[in-house]
């Protein structure tokens, strides 16, 4: 999977928690992003970056925050969970951003909201 | 949980028929597509990819076409495989100054013995 680790995989939790998703690279790309896929959406964009401390948002970034201090890490907080945030959640690498290169999935993280 | 393959369309083959995918965009100015294949509990991986600059690009069992005129993409996978089950996604890069894929919503592709 290109080097691209999420954790956790698996995570339940109470409504407004707060959570963080993790996802981590042995790539030394530049570019990483955060999807949402959901049954009926398909893969929607929440965040990404494009370097250290660049973010930008996606199409669905309401109720979510990343952080990326360092080129191998970006995290994606929930700042206070809602059953609406259950989904199955996968970060992505681009090398050159996919203008020009392909992007590479992780394995996901499916996150329950109870 | 629900399946990502719930409420998709869905292509269903024999083992050994040539399969076609379709996928229609929307946005003229999009320069670059990506074929993504995905397994149940796995994340996207990648097939192949085209440029607006081309209009057919061929890989290992699989060719994928681009017609600008109609805004239309599809991917052929010769020979299908039980292995190719899986669902199959397109996605597209906007143009100039844009650093994000956007998706379809998929089909799913089953292959019978």
């Amino acid at each position: 999977d290109a080097g691209i680790t999420q954790s956790p995989r698996h995570k339940v939790t109470e409504t407004g928690t707060p959570v963080t998703l993790r996802c981590h690279q042995t790539e030394n790309h530049r570019y990483m992003y955060w999807y949402r896929q959901d049954p009926g959406h398909g893969l929607r964009l929440i965040h990404y970056s494009y370097g250290v401390k660049d973010t930008d948002k996606g199409e669905v970034s309401d109720g979510y925050s990343v952080s990326r201090s360092k080129t191998e890490d970006f995290l994606l907080t929930l700042e206070s969970a809602t059953s609406s945030q259950t989904s199955v959640y996968f970060c992505a690498i681009s090398e050159q951003g996919v203008q020009n290169t392909e992007a590479f999935f992780g394995q996901g993280t499916r996150l329950t909201v109870v | 949980g629900e399946s990502v393959g719930l409420h998709l369309p869905t292509l269903s083959v024999q083992e050994g028929d040539n399969s076609i995918i379709n996928c229609a965009y929307s946005n003229s100015a999009s320069d670059y597509f990506i074929w993504y294949k995905q397994e149940s509990g796995k994340g996207p991986q990648f097939i192949i990819d085209i440029r607006s600059n081309m209009d057919k690009r061929q890989g290992q069992r699989v060719t994928v076409l681009l017609n600008k005129t109609v805004k239309h993409l599809s991917l052929q996978i010769a020979a299908t495989q039980p292995g190719d089950s899986a669902v199959y996604f397109c996605a597209e890069n906007r143009g100039r100054g844009y650093s994000t894929l956007t998706f379809g919503k998929g089909t799913m592709l089953l292959v019978s013995p």
